[in-house]
């Protein structure tokens, strides 16, 4: 089946640090892919998406590339705030029909001063 | 931008009660998916609709059911309330399924049972 893996956390940085967050996934067929990124009491909020191999998607100084050779979606981001902290998703959609999405297991950033 | 509302967004039932949750998508989204997070854990898909018609099922207890109405709100009833279904239910929208379509999640509603 469908399965998104992600890193654990908490990944704990310096305001400034740069930030990978790995994701893989296994899927069939080309699944659209996204990230997510939950605050503190909050829904969930889409950062970005690809939908298709080589692409890259970016939002708000984050990026990420749909890597279908490696199966891969990791998020970066090139110097993080204090205001980035959060739990961030990595999530798969099928690529036809009304698909749920499908998470990873979230990952918990924490950046101090 | 007008965003996908949930209501309440905090509820408190004790065991073997009812609870109803409502959402309202964003204006002009015809799909409406429904989530539920447990403490620290990923969001589960529960069930969708597109147009009034339900477009997949996922793990969604017998207990439970939802619909689409007309204006495209949703409602997801929860009966026999269990411990277990403390948790924080996500409601998302979208512009149809498309895989190319993301979709859009509101606050949440804390559901905790007593």
């Amino acid at each position: 089946g469908n399965s998104v893996t992600q890193m654990e956390g908490p990944v704990t940085l310096s305001e400034e640090a740069f930030l990978t967050i790995n994701c893989t996934y296994t899927a069939t067929g080309y699944p659209s892919l996204f990230w997510y990124v939950q605050y503190p009491g909050e829904g969930l909020q889409l950062l970005l998406k690809a939908t298709k191999a080589d692409d890259k998607g970016s939002n708000k100084g984050f990026e990420a590339t749909y890597r279908k050779e490696t199966t891969s979606f990791h998020l970066e981001k090139g110097s993080v705030q204090v205001s980035d902290s959060a739990v961030y998703f990595c999530a798969l959609k099928k690529s036809t029909g009304f698909q749920k999405l499908v998470f990873g297991t979230g990952t918990r950033l924490l950046v101090s001063p | 931008a007008a965003g996908v509302i949930q209501s309440p967004r905090h509820l408190i039932k004790e065991k073997r009660e009812t609870a109803t949750l409502k959402c309202y998508p964003i204006p002009r989204h015809d799909t409406v998916y429904w989530y539920q997070q447990g403490p620290g854990q990923d969001p589960q898909f529960l069930i969708s609709f597109y147009e009034k018609m339900q477009s997949d099922k996922g793990s969604i207890p017998d207990r439970f059911s939802a619909q689409q109405f007309s204006d495209y709100h949703s409602e997801l009833n929860m009966s026999s309330l269990e411990l277990g279904d403390s948790a924080l239910y996500f409601c998302a929208s979208s512009f149809g399924g498309g895989a190319d379509q993301p979709q859009h999640f509101g606050d949440g509603t804390r559901l905790s049972i007593l």
